[in-house]
């Protein structure tokens, strides 16, 4: 079955605590990114990799990093998390043909809480 | 840049009524596409319909319409005869067909849906 997949998707921890959020996608998709959902606020795009080894910033990358070493995987990394990172966290991918719109995918979700 | 608003925070309606969910883009980009999303109360984001920026016949599945009409940069999203199952939150996006910003979705603020029996 075509799927992104998010681990964990819950978790709560505490200020300063360095985490790691897993994406990883089975559809051989050369784009990811990753989205943080807010109330009153919609999705806003963190981070994006066009493919392996490329990463670029989105609208709100600041406290966040990421890396794309395999094509499959593109995790999230909070290496000193915030209160004002809890939030509900999406990973998304898509193809990149050059032909028509190619459909972008989300994962389930993970809510994060920074107490 | 991009910009997306759905005004109405939230809406409440009783079973059967027809609602209508709002949504206004702004873009300087001749190509783009317009979706709408579903987030039930699980949380996961459903997919509902895109359309690109060249095509304005609108749409209808079952009890579901959308109306596009680029002259007022819009894209509203009807549901016929609400079921409390439409109770949900709701996402208007946008997306540019290439450029720096290829692949970003930018969404609106959401519309919380509720359907009352």
């Amino acid at each position: 079955e075509a799927q992104v997949t998010q681990n964990p998707r819950y978790l709560i921890t505490v200020t300063g605590k360095k985490l790691t959020v897993t994406c990883s996608q089975n559809m051989n998709h050369e784009y990811m990114s990753w989205y943080r959902q807010d109330p009153g606020l919609g999705l806003r795009q963190i981070y994006y990799s066009m493919n392996v080894e490329v990463t670029d910033k989105g609208d709100v990358p600041e406290g966040y990093k990421v890396s794309r070493k395999e094509k499959r995987n593109f995790p999230l990394i909070l290496e000193s998390p915030s209160p004002n990172q809890t939030s509900l966290y999406f990973c998304a991918s898509k193809n990149t043909g050059t032909s028509g719109y190619n459909e972008q995918f989300f994962g389930p979700g993970t809510r994060l809480t920074v107490l | 840049a991009q910009k997306v608003t759905q005004a109405q925070t939230e809406i409440s309606v009783v079973e059967k009524e027809d609602v209508t969910l709002d949504c206004v883009y702004e873009t300087r980009d001749t190509t783009y596409y317009l979706f709408w999303y579903k987030q039930p109360p699980s949380g996961e984001l459903v997919f509902l319909i895109r359309r690109n920026s060249f095509d304005e016949q609108n749409e209808i599945s079952g009890r579901y319409s959308w109306n596009f009409q680029k002259s007022t940069s819009s894209f509203n999203f009807t549901i016929t005869a609400s079921q409390v199952v439409d109770s949900a939150v709701y996402f208007c996006a946008l997306t540019l067909a290439g450029g720096t910003s290829y692949g970003k979705l930018t969404f609106g603020q959401g519309t919380i849906l509720t359907v009352h029996p």
